[in-house]
């Protein structure tokens, strides 16, 4: 119950191109859904985060959409850039206590 | 505004010694929590600690490893006899509150067990 699913393992996008990215949970007592974008050799860094009493989140190139109902939410990087090419993490929380994470996507962005 | 910060950023340790990671919160942030991520996977939660207390440890393996925030000073992870298993990058994260939820990441502790 505590565990998030996150897919694609690996996504792959031309310059310019949306890059979308997807998370499921189980546990309904998630109130905290971050985005963490992790490059090779680097600690994770906070990118974009949602709380379940709004449906999107937008901060520049990146959205979070969020489906309460449906207990999933996913991350769209609009007009992506080589420089996004890193591994984005999902995660959950609840209460501040700890963060359930995800497997993990490794995004390839090609010039 | 300096960020989290972990030393070593890599150890490398012969099965049967001692590991001793550091960690330093951002400045301002009084909670700290420590996360392992093996090669290839996500990051796990092992620990979180508040000055001088450890509020939740249930991430912790039961044995060989243990944590400490003193009132002064940074934020220690030890693994005593390391195994090669151990092997993994060991992250720590800060927050200002335990109920702030912005978490944020130090650049991380390599451990290797030869």
């Amino acid at each position: 119950q505590q565990q998030v699913k996150q897919s694609p393992q690996s996504l792959i996008v031309q310059k310019g191109g949306i890059s979308i990215i997807n998370c499921a949970y189980e546990n309904t007592a998630f109130d905290y859904f971050p985005w963490y974008q992790q490059f090779p050799g680097k600690g994770p860094a906070l990118l974009i985060a949602i709380r379940p009493d709004v449906s999107e989140k937008k901060e520049g190139r990146f959205t979070i959409s969020f489906n309460k109902s449906a207990k999933q939410f996913s991350l769209h990087i609009m007009d992506s850039q080589p420089g996004d090419s890193a591994t984005y993490f999902c995660a959950a929380d609840h209460s501040g206590s700890r963060l359930t994470f995800g497997e993990g996507t490794q995004l390839t962005v090609n010039p | 505004n300096a960020g989290v910060m972990q030393n070593p950023r890599h150890l490398v340790r012969r099965r049967g010694q001692e590991a001793r990671l550091r960690c330093s919160p951002m400045k301002g942030h009084s909670h700290v929590y420590w996360y392992r991520q093996l090669p290839e996977e996500g990051l796990k939660f092992m620990v979180y600690l508040q000055k001088e207390n450890i509020i939740d440890e249930s991430g912790m393996p039961k044995e060989r490893f243990s944590a400490e925030f003193p009132k002064e000073g940074p934020s220690i992870l030890r693994i005593q006899q390391v195994v090669r298993g151990d092997s993994a990058a060991y992250f720590c994260a800060s927050s200002y509150q335990g109920n702030s939820y912005e978490q944020y990441f130090g650049p991380g502790t390599r451990l290797t067990v030869t």
